[in-house]
């Protein structure tokens, strides 16, 4: 099956920019779904259709997918956003979505 | 603005069935994909499988001998079955609406831990 890969943890100074990747083969032609999760809460979808922000996510968050990487960018980091991210797409191949491994966005 | 509801035991014995209900409120289940998502303690998320309104389900491949998920459209509901569970099926179970065309999901549940011991 597809398979997403993400760095286990990314680490950024308050103020400053966050990037976070996931990576499969030929990505860029797949729909890329991003998603936080805070400890015990459920996640929240927070860029979808690769650079779509749903309502009441902060225009801090912004995605893009090219070639095998896909990316979400956090501008302006808050201690807020701290958090897990995970990114999914649909695996054709299966007809199952798929998740990355997530990533731990640690605020210093 | 669609809600998610997770219900169901939260400690199974080994070998047995572990069972959870998902009640959808503010809007119709006849509609959208309707999934299972589980996360085992500190691991990462994983698609446990999705029934479509119509009635037809995908699994996960892993879990798919094992897993049942079944919609009732008159009370809004829908439910999950996973027959002969150990300990690696202890994990924080989550129902959640999933968009048909980009398949992303917009609506999750709060989350259900289910714990398999005996």
């Amino acid at each position: 099956s597809y398979v997403l890969t993400q760095p286990p943890s990314v680490s950024v100074a308050p103020g400053k920019t966050a990037r976070i990747t996931c990576g499969g083969n030929n990505i860029g032609i797949k729909t890329v779904h991003w998603y936080q999760q805070k400890p015990g809460q459920a996640p929240v979808m927070v860029i979808y259709y690769d650079s779509d922000r749903p309502s009441g996510i902060p225009e801090r968050f912004s995605g893009s997918n090219s070639g095998n990487t896909a990316t979400l960018t956090i501008s302006r980091v808050e201690a807020g956003d701290e958090a897990d991210y995970y990114c999914q797409v649909w695996d054709n191949a299966i007809d199952h979505p798929v998740f990355g491994g997530g990533t731990k966005l640690t605020v210093l | 603005q669609v809600q998610l509801q997770e219900s169901g035991p939260g400690l199974v014995k080994p070998s047995e069935t572990l069972s959870l209900t998902c009640t959808v409120s503010g809007g119709s289940i006849s509609t959208y994909y309707w999934s299972w998502i589980r996360q085992p303690p500190g691991k990462e998320l994983e698609w446990i499988g999705y029934i479509y309104y119509s009635g037809s389900t995908n699994y996960n491949p892993s879990l798919k001998n094992r897993v049942t998920i079944l919609l009732d459209a008159p009370k809004n509901q829908f439910s999950l079955k996973l027959s002969s569970v150990t300990a690696a099926d202890t994990a924080v179970y989550y129902c959640a609406k999933v968009v048909t065309g980009s398949y992303h999901v917009d609506h999750w549940g709060q989350g259900t831990l289910v714990t398999v011991s005996s």
